[in-house]
């Protein structure tokens, strides 16, 4: 079974600053990757993912993340962060093959965005 | 387009209780994937449906039970409540299931379960 695993549960920064919030998961087959986002009082949406091809994949509002196999991540980064962006940001993984395609969720990292 | 919806938005229960919890995909969506939101804990896997049939659940006691209407609609139950039950349960739909597993998942705003 797989596993996914955010290092970041909270994290606090100021506008303008950089993200990086990390995501990593074990799995030993190829599998297919996303970020979700929860904005306050909303739903949960999907914020960008990796299923094949270039590593780097871009998403909305500037989010972009990268793959990295040998390494078993997919970090989420944003050059410059909104105070909108303030929300809950969850990792997911999916395996590709053996019959069970459920997306394993991270706990979860909270963003606070001061303006 | 009409998203994921879910109802009732809040609900209030006791120990000991039954809920039921309903789910309407979008159109054209066959998955219907269940979710508990718990405080600091994520999303943990519930129940999946496909085409009417139960295809995977998740490590929950089996008072957490559901099914899929030939309308795709879904219902989630859950029997004998316990206060640890309180929760967002949430549920997402998606297109019907392919072997690339690469289904992205649309979710509904969720239902609050409160157990006192």
């Amino acid at each position: 079974a797989q596993s996914v695993s955010q290092h970041n549960h909270h994290v606090i920064l100021s506008e303008a600053a950089s993200l990086e919030l990390g995501c990593n998961y074990s799995y030993g087959g190829t599998v297919n990757l996303f970020w979700y986002v929860q904005y306050p009082g909303q739903h949960l949406q999907l914020l960008l993912k990796y299923f094949s091809g270039d590593p780097l994949v871009k998403g909305i509002k500037g989010f972009e993340a990268e793959f990295i196999k040998s390494k078993f991540s997919f970090n989420l980064r944003k050059p410059s962060v909104q105070w909108s962006d303030t929300a809950e940001y969850f990792c997911a993984v999916s395996p590709t093959s053996g019959g069970s395609y459920i997306p394993t969720f991270g706990r979860g990292t909270s963003l606070i965005v001061h303006p | 387009e009409a998203g994921v919806t879910q109802s009732p938005t809040h609900l209030i229960k006791t120990r000991g209780q039954q809920a039921t919890l309903r789910c309407s995909p979008i159109s054209g969506h066959t998955s219907v994937y269940w979710y508990q939101q718990a405080l600091g804990l994520g999303l943990q896997f519930l129940l999946w449906y496909d085409e009417g049939e139960e295809r995977n659940r998740g490590n929950f006691p089996p008072r957490f039970s559901g099914r899929q209407f030939p309308n795709y609609s879904s219902e989630l139950n859950v029997n004998a409540l316990e206060l640890e039950d309180s929760a967002l349960y949430l549920c997402a739909s998606s297109l019907a299931l392919v072997s690339s597993g690469s289904n992205e998942q649309f979710f509904g705003p969720g239902t609050r379960l409160t157990v006192l």
